[in-house]
Parts: C-alpha cells; sequence; structure tokens
C-alpha cells in the first residue's frame, strides 16, 4: 500500500458521458499527478499540481481537466467520453520535484 | 520536450541469470531517473532510482548506471527469480518549466524457471 488513494477502482459508462476520478495523496505529499495507461500501453502523463496549482502538462486533451483543492486532494474531470478514453487512470504522489513518485491503484474506466 | 527510449520491449532470461534494460534520453538537463515495476493489473511501483551527480547505485540484487555524457541509464538484475517477472518502465526528469516525468516504453521481463 503506497498510502495514494483513488476512487473508484472501476467505472463503466457510455459514452459521450462526464465522469470524475478522485485522488488523494500520501499524507505531507505536495504533489499529485494524474497518467493514463491504456491496456498493454506505457504510462502516458496528463497533468501535475503542486500544491494547488498546476506545474506540467502531458498530451492531455482538451475535454480532461484537472484540479488539486486546499486539502490537496486532485479530481481529473473527463468528458465527452470516447471509446478510445477506456484505461487504467492512475494518481500518483510525491512530497518534491523531482522525487519518488508513489502511485495509487489506479481506476480502471471502461467506455461503452 | 524529453524523449526516453527503452529497449529491448521484452525479455526472457533463464532464473539465476541476470537482466539488463536499457534506456536513452534526449535531453541533458535531465537531472533524475527512476524505474519502476508494474506487475499485471497492479500500480507502478519503484524500485530504485538515481540522479544526475552519482554514476551507480544498488540495491541488493539491483543495480542502476548513468552514462550522463552518453545520456543513458540502465538497470541490472542479478541473479533472477521468478517474482521478478513483469514490466519496467524506466522514466527520466526533466527540470525547469514543463517539469515532468517521462517514461519509455516498458520492457516485459519473463524469468524462466
Amino acid at each position: 500500500d503506497s498510502g495514494v488513494t483513488q476512487t473508484p477502482k472501476h467505472l463503466i459508462t457510455a459514452t459521450g458521458q462526464r465522469v470524475t476520478l478522485r485522488c488523494s495523496p500520501r499524507s505531507g505529499d505536495l504533489s499529485v499527478y494524474w497518467y493514463q495507461q491504456s491496456l498493454d500501453q506505457g504510462l502516458q502523463f496528463l497533468i501535475q499540481y503542486y500544491n494547488g496549482e498546476e506545474r506540467a502538462k502531458g498530451n492531455i486533451l482538451e475535454r480532461f481537466s484537472a484540479q488539486q483543492f486546499p486539502d490537496l486532494h486532485s479530481e481529473l474531470n473527463l468528458s465527452s467520453l470516447e471509446l478510445g478514453d477506456s484505461a487504467l487512470y492512475f494518481c500518483a504522489s510525491s512530497v518534491d520535484i523531482p522525487d519518488t513518485q508513489y502511485f495509487g491503484p489506479g481506476t480502471r474506466l471502461t467506455v461503452l | 520536450g524529453e524523449n526516453v527510449e527503452q529497449h529491448p520491449s521484452t525479455l526472457s532470461v533463464q532464473e539465476g541469470d541476470s537482466a539488463v534494460i536499457k534506456c536513452t534520453y534526449s535531453d541533458s538537463a535531465s537531472n533524475y531517473f527512476p524505474w519502476y515495476k508494474q506487475e499485471l493489473g497492479k500500480r507502478p511501483q519503484l524500485i530504485i532510482d538515481i540522479r544526475s551527480n552519482v554514476g551507480e547505485k544498488k540495491d541488493q540484487r539491483i543495480a542502476v548506471t548513468l552514462n550522463k555524457t552518453a545520456k543513458h541509464f540502465s538497470l541490472h538484475i542479478t541473479e533472477t527469480q521468478p517474482e521478478d517477472s513483469a514490466v519496467y518502465f524506466c522514466a527520466a526528469h526533466k527540470p525547469f518549466g514543463n517539469e515532468k516525468l517521462t517514461f519509455g516504453t516498458g520492457t516485459r521481463l519473463t524469468i524462466i524457471p
């Protein structure tokens, strides 16, 4: 157990819908990262927050957005979902940048 | 931006032998290089990392070497065991500006008993 929690574990939804994934970082970690991992693929970096502010952006689609709240938890919002958005979404956290990133268990999103 | 290439994509090794996975990075400003192990259906877990001011780091059967001049770093696993079977990802962190960790494409390591 890394100390990073993610909810929900599984999510099944339909195309065109909107979902919110939630992440709570380890106690004391200020930085939160979101990654997308499609079947048998690598880890695609989406976005990073540090102490509430956006710090780095990867190839995140315009349909996706995220934020980090004052209590440091983060949410990833995915809208107008497409079949290709089906993937494992991981959240990770770290104390500082750069530093060891601890990954949560992931949310498996299935878009039907 | 940073680009990380990882080889090989698959590797099969007899139990007890050594395994080596290599990564190259493009941006000489990158200064932090972690390696993650991901078992099927599970989260990536850090197994070892190295910073740019160090050339080699070892932790029991696992070692990482860094060649800053050539911009490559390698993971070495000695005396491999069946539980070493997993996908391994290297990564490089580029500081300043759009700081992020760029991952390699992964190596599926299979240990043959």
